[in-house]
């Protein structure tokens, strides 16, 4: 069975640009989670999706980020514009139910210059 | 406060013991959590101790929680190369999954 898989591994961009980050879950999991480690920092809670249903979206820095989950399937995070400080590695993780085990992706690197 | 810190870098030698400290500050933790990561790769979780535990073990794995100082440490015995890694000491509060995560501990392992 796949596990979580995302998608760019790596995307470089300029300040001011746009970049859509993808996340498939595990098949069957409701639970699916967004978070960012900064260089060097602890990793960060972003936002919690029960379906396509925002749950939690407390750690979302600002509205420059969007994240969407139509059809409770696979989920998209949008940094429009993006800026400096948003580069860092974008970790999702989907879990069965709110009470599971987290499984992890890979993360997507993220570099703005 | 949701703080939960670590040191950044760790090295041992091959063979030896490995302890990697952990301090949180929400005494409300129900779970506490250890993450490998290991290169380019996501995180994977190593082992997991309740919160009305004060010990685990798994294996190599040794994990100790003291409550009163809110201090959780991950021991590895025999620590090998394929151990080098970066850990991740993270809490989960009551029954809902926000897990907040420290800022991870590399270790590096030598021969």
């Amino acid at each position: 069975e796949a596990g979580v898989t995302q998608f760019p591994s790596h995307s470089v961009i300029e300040k001011g640009q746009t970049v859509t980050l993808r996340c498939d879950p595990i098949s069957g999991h409701d639970n699916l989670y967004w978070y960012r480690r900064v260089m060097g920092k602890e990793i960060k809670f972003l936002l919690h999706f029960v379906k396509e249903s925002k749950q939690d979206e407390s750690g979302m820095p600002n509205n420059r980020f969007l994240a969407e989950r139509t059809g409770g399937t696979y989920s998209t995070l949008k940094v429009q514009p993006a800026e400096l400080e948003d580069s860092g590695v974008y970790f999702c993780a989907s879990s069965q139910d709110s009470a599971g085990e987290l499984f992890f992706g890979e993360g997507s690197r993220l570099t703005v210059l | 406060g949701e703080d939960v810190e670590q040191s950044l870098f760790l090295s041992v030698r091959e063979g030896d013991s490995s302890v990697i400290n952990c301090t949180y500050t929400d005494s409300s933790s129900t779970y506490l959590y250890w993450y490998k990561q290991e290169p380019g790769a996501g995180l994977q979780l190593l082992t997991y101790i309740f919160s009305n535990m004060d010990m685990k073990q798994d294996q190599r794995l040794t994990v100790l929680l003291n409550k009163k100082d809110k201090h959780l440490s991950l021991r590895i015995a025999d620590t090998q190369t394929g151990d080098s890694a970066i850990y991740f000491c993270a809490e989960r509060i009551g029954g809902y999954q926000k897990v907040t995560f420290g800022t991870g501990t590399k270790l590096q392992v030598i021969p």
